[in-house]
């Protein structure tokens, strides 16, 4: 089965950069989606298509893809960006994959 | 506004069956694909089911592959998840979300069920 790997934890300032990778075989070829989901909530999409924002996601949320690595970059981190960020593609073997998912601290 | 509501989770004994509800308002849900994604305790995001808008086409997880059932009733805007032989394993947050371009645009709160041994 398809396995997206990201890091468990990403810890940042406030003010600063997040970047939370998602890695996965031949990852290049799929298209990539991005749920950030706060304690207690249900997910919501911040990135889709690799690198599209959905309307009333900031600026601040932005996506990227290099080689076999995805990547959800988060600038100016505020600290209601504190949450757990999950990757996802579709696979045509493994259907709908989520990532491992990444905990975003604000320190 | 676009609004999905899950209703039916609960604690249910090993082997039982249960099922979930999700009603949907604001747009028009027989045009839409529609998902089951759950979430055990302390966990990820795992996917569950996908049926396709007019109910014809249905995808499983291995996991439940057999055990599940997801359907839907357009002319109620609600789509189901039937769920049989429940195992403890199967406790999780179950969140239904619309279906966008292989991705999942709008979600559900969540219905909570826990399978007690």
């Amino acid at each position: 089965s398809y396995v997206l790997t990201q890091p468990p934890s990403v810890s940042v300032a406030p003010g600063q950069t997040a970047r939370i990778t998602c890695g996965g075989n031949n990852i290049g070829s799929k298209s990539v989606h991005w749920y950030q989901q706060r304690p207690g909530q249900a997910p919501v999409l911040v990135v889709y298509a690799d690198s599209d924002r959905p309307s009333g996601i900031p600026e601040r949320f932005s996506g990227s893809k290099s080689g076999n690595t995805a990547t959800l970059t988060i600038s100016r981190v505020e600290g209601g960006d504190e949450a757990d960020y999950y990757c996802q593609v579709w696979d045509s073997s493994s259907e709908y994959v989520f990532g491992t998912g990444t905990k975003v601290t604000v320190l | 506004q676009v609004q999905l509501v899950e209703s039916g989770g609960g604690v249910v004994q090993a082997g039982r069956s249960l099922r979930l509800s999700c009603e949907a308002s604001g747009f028009t849900f027989s045009s839409f694909a529609m998902h089951w994604v759950r979430q055990a305790p302390g966990t990820g995001l795992e996917w569950v089911a996908l049926i396709a808008y007019d109910g014809v086409n249905k995808f499983y997880a291995d996991s439940v592959k057999g055990r599940f059932t997801i359907s839907r009733d357009n002319s109620k805007n609600t789509l189901y998840l039937e769920m049989n032989n429940l195992r403890s394993e199967d406790t999780a947050v179950y969140f239904c979300a619309r279906d966008v371009g292989r991705h999942m645009d709008v979600w559900g709160q969540g219905t909570t069920v826990t399978v007690s041994s």
